[in-house]
């Protein structure tokens, strides 16, 4: 199974500053890799797949990077409606797909 | 416009069962693959179980591994989790979710969730 772990668990930044967040892999991963949002109370919403796609609907201030077992999820100017609970997930091998424990990005 | 809808949660005792249901709308569910994942309270999102399209081929995370059996209902446009044994760390709200494209095991659309208490 891969594990996969995000970093920082928490990520304080202010409205219009940029955020980035981590995600590795236990191995490699390729580019099979997708980001998830999640706010209180709600399903995740698909941001991120293949490691760099946005998926529809998504605003261009999300992007992607990284292959292999490194990757990072970049907002580039934060608005209020970002901050959120980000997951990322791998299904290069599976079963099991797996998710990492998620970064909290709050208001600074 | 794409909808997965799921019922069935509640409060059940350790060792009881409970049948999960997902109703889809929307798209073409007999082509698309549609999976259970969960999140206990204040944790993280763990995959469950899959089937495949035709239902022939189903798939389990280890933790629920012969105790947890998931169906679909092309017909119906259904998908099922049939949860026997439950334990108390099986409590969490159980998501069912649409793949992006036939086995591509990430997932654009979700449901609310339902939640699934499992408590003496």
């Amino acid at each position: 199974e891969i594990v996969m772990t995000q970093s920082p668990a928490t990520l304080s930044v202010s409205p219009g500053e940029r955020a980035t967040l981590s995600c590795r892999a236990s191995q490699t991963v390729s580019s099979n890799l997708a980001w998830y949002q999640q706010k209180c109370g709600q399903a995740p919403r698909l941001l991120i797949y293949g490691a760099s796609t946005r998926a529809t609907g998504i605003p261009a201030r999300f992007s992607g990077s990284g292959s292999g077992t490194e990757f990072t999820l970049t907002i580039s100017s934060l608005q209020s409606e970002d901050f959120a609970v980000y997951y990322c997930q791998q299904y290069n091998d599976y079963p099991p797909i797996t998710f990492g424990q998620g970064t909290r990005l709050d208001i600074k | 416009q794409v909808q997965l809808v799921e019922s069935g949660g509640g409060v059940v005792q350790p060792g009881g069962s409970l049948r999960l249901s997902c109703a889809a709308s929307g798209f073409a569910f007999s082509s698309d693959g549609v999976q259970w994942v969960r999140q206990a309270p204040g944790k993280g999102l763990e995959w469950v179980a899959g089937v495949a399209r035709d239902g022939s081929i189903h798939f389990y995370a280890d933790s629920v591994k012969g105790r947890f059996t998931v169906s679909r209902d092309n017909s119906r446009n259904m998908l099922f989790l049939q949860m026997n044994s439950l334990r108390t760390d099986d409590t969490a709200v159980y998501f069912c979710a649409r793949e992006l494209r036939h086995d591509s095991w990430f997932f654009d659309s979700w449901g609310q969730g339902t939640l699934v208490t499992v408590s003496s």
